[in-house]
């Protein structure tokens, strides 16, 4: 059980806008930023947004992220075939004093 | 470019012990905090442990805590996680990660992973 809470899976189809979406806390989410990683099949995790909507060097702009309250959520415009792959998201935990993941979203592109 | 590069996994029985080492190279390894995250397999991620960039503080989570000990060798760029008293469910691959803010699972640079695996 993740103290992070997301749906186990999500699709769309290319071209498509979708959004997945991470559910917490006032001890996580509520107080601190969120962060999305993009696991790519049998690769390590990549970092996709820090900071709630921050995107590192590289990151295609189809890609954005957003806060409010003990949620979070990541969009992903024009999907390409390229996106599939599993979502996570992570927080500091101020009660727990540690970091905190999702439990991961499986995208599938149709 | 930053690489981090784990090594030290393998097929270790209960009970038994194992460390892990990250080599990292491209960037001043003494001027950031370093931390470990597992994946069980088919499941998510779960941070494990974290250290301050002078060795000075570290954190672990719950399910390690009093078996895993992480160090650094900042002389050597090197990030090591000492694994004792391991259990069936430790088995995973073990990513280091490179943590750009403290207490914020910010992690900017991840190493290809090492599987370690605890089966008698």
């Amino acid at each position: 059980q993740s103290v992070l809470t997301q749906p186990p899976s999500a699709s769309g189809t290319p071209g498509q806008r979708v959004t997945i979406s991470c559910s917490g806390s006032s001890s996580n989410i509520g107080s601190n930023t969120v962060n999305w990683y993009q696991q790519l099949p049998g690769t390590a995790p990549k970092l996709l947004i820090y900071s709630n909507n921050q995107r590192p060097s590289g990151v295609p702009d189809r890609f954005s992220g957003s806060k409010s309250g003990t949620s979070a959520s990541l969009a992903i415009s024009g999907l390409q075939s390229e996106d599939e792959a599993d979502y996570y998201c992570a927080a500091w935990d101020d009660s727990l004093n540690r970091g905190v993941f999702g439990g991961g979203t499986k995208l599938t592109v149709l | 470019q930053v690489q981090l590069v784990e090594s030290g996994g393998g097929l270790v029985k209960p009970g038994g012990s194992l460390r892990l080492s990250c080599a990292a190279s491209g960037f001043t390894f003494s001027d950031y905090y370093m931390s470990w995250i597992r994946q069980a397999p088919g499941k998510g991620l779960e941070w494990v442990s974290y250290i301050s960039s002078s060795s000075s503080y570290t954190n672990y989570a719950d399910s390690v805590k009093g078996r895993f000990t992480i160090s650094r060798d900042n002389a050597k760029n090197s990030l090591y996680l000492q694994m004792n008293s391991l259990r069936a469910e430790d088995t995973a691959v073990y990513y280091c990660a490179r943590d750009r803010r403290w207490n914020d699972p910010y992690f900017d640079y991840w190493g290809q992973g090492t599987l370690v695996t605890v089966s008698s």
